[in-house]
């Protein structure tokens, strides 16, 4: 059965970072896609960035309210996968989702998520 | 980007109400288009996936239709565990896109 639990979340200062982790499990990361989604209190979704897999080398991309200050990164040793969060800003205040979600391939199923780890950034 | 544009933004129903959600694309995405419900602090589940696969697990009453721009999510006879916020989002480009979200409620 495949699971995702996020970690690492918290409060922390503007201008600040932080290092979010997603363990999977059930499944071999390095074989799938994954993404960080977040949401700010009372609002919608929000897709932060992709990895894609080792046949893909890994290649990343991100939304445009977070390209440059966040990078996404994984060790396939641990079946694991991380959001480095710099410069941060109250508006990154949100809760994070890590993600395999749906591919456009004809073989991706409907995807899974985890629970989510809540990120405050507040002076 | 593609934009996802869903209506409405709040719909207000009663338990066996045939219900209806509006997801239109702002570029084709052919069916490369996923729904999904969100309860109060929970994470999103996924309902359907490729525009009208039903998630596994899902029940029937929940079917999606559409393709290239425009796309339905029905619920066929609404139940009480069915209120909740239903948004859809779109992966056929390298930035995936979601939807604004419809929130139904009890009338």
């Amino acid at each position: 059965e495949v699971h995702l639990v996020e970690s690492g979340g918290g409060l922390v200062q503007p201008g600040g970072s932080l290092r979010l982790s997603c363990a999977a499990s059930g499944f071999t990361l390095s074989d799938h896609y994954m993404d960080w989604v977040r949401q700010a209190p009372g609002k919608g979704l929000e897709w932060v960035g992709r990895t894609r897999d080792k046949a893909h080398s890994y290649t990343t991309e991100y939304g445009a309210s977070v390209k440059g200050r966040f990078t996404i990164s994984r060790d396939d040793s641990a079946n694991s996968m991380y959001l480095q969060m710099n410069d941060l800003k109250t508006d990154d205040t949100a809760v994070y989702y890590c993600g395999r979600l749906p591919r456009a391939t004809a073989d991706s199923g409907g995807g899974y998520w985890g629970q989510g780890t809540l990120v405050t950034v507040s002076s | 980007d593609i934009q996802m544009t869903q209506s409405p933004s709040t719909l207000s129903a009663s338990v066996g109400d045939r219900v209806t959600i509006t997801c239109r694309a702002s570029q084709s995405i052919s069916s490369w288009l996923a729904w999904y419900q969100q309860k109060p602090g929970k994470a999103p589940k996924v309902l359907i996936y490729k525009a009208s696969i039903l998630e596994s697990g899902v029940p029937s009453r929940f079917s999606g239709s559409g393709s290239g721009t425009e796309f339905t999510l029905t619920i066929s006879s609404l139940q009480p565990d069915d209120f909740a916020i239903y948004y859809c989002q779109q992966y056929t480009s390298y930035s995936l896109t979601f939807g604004g979200g419809t929130k139904v409620e009890i009338k």
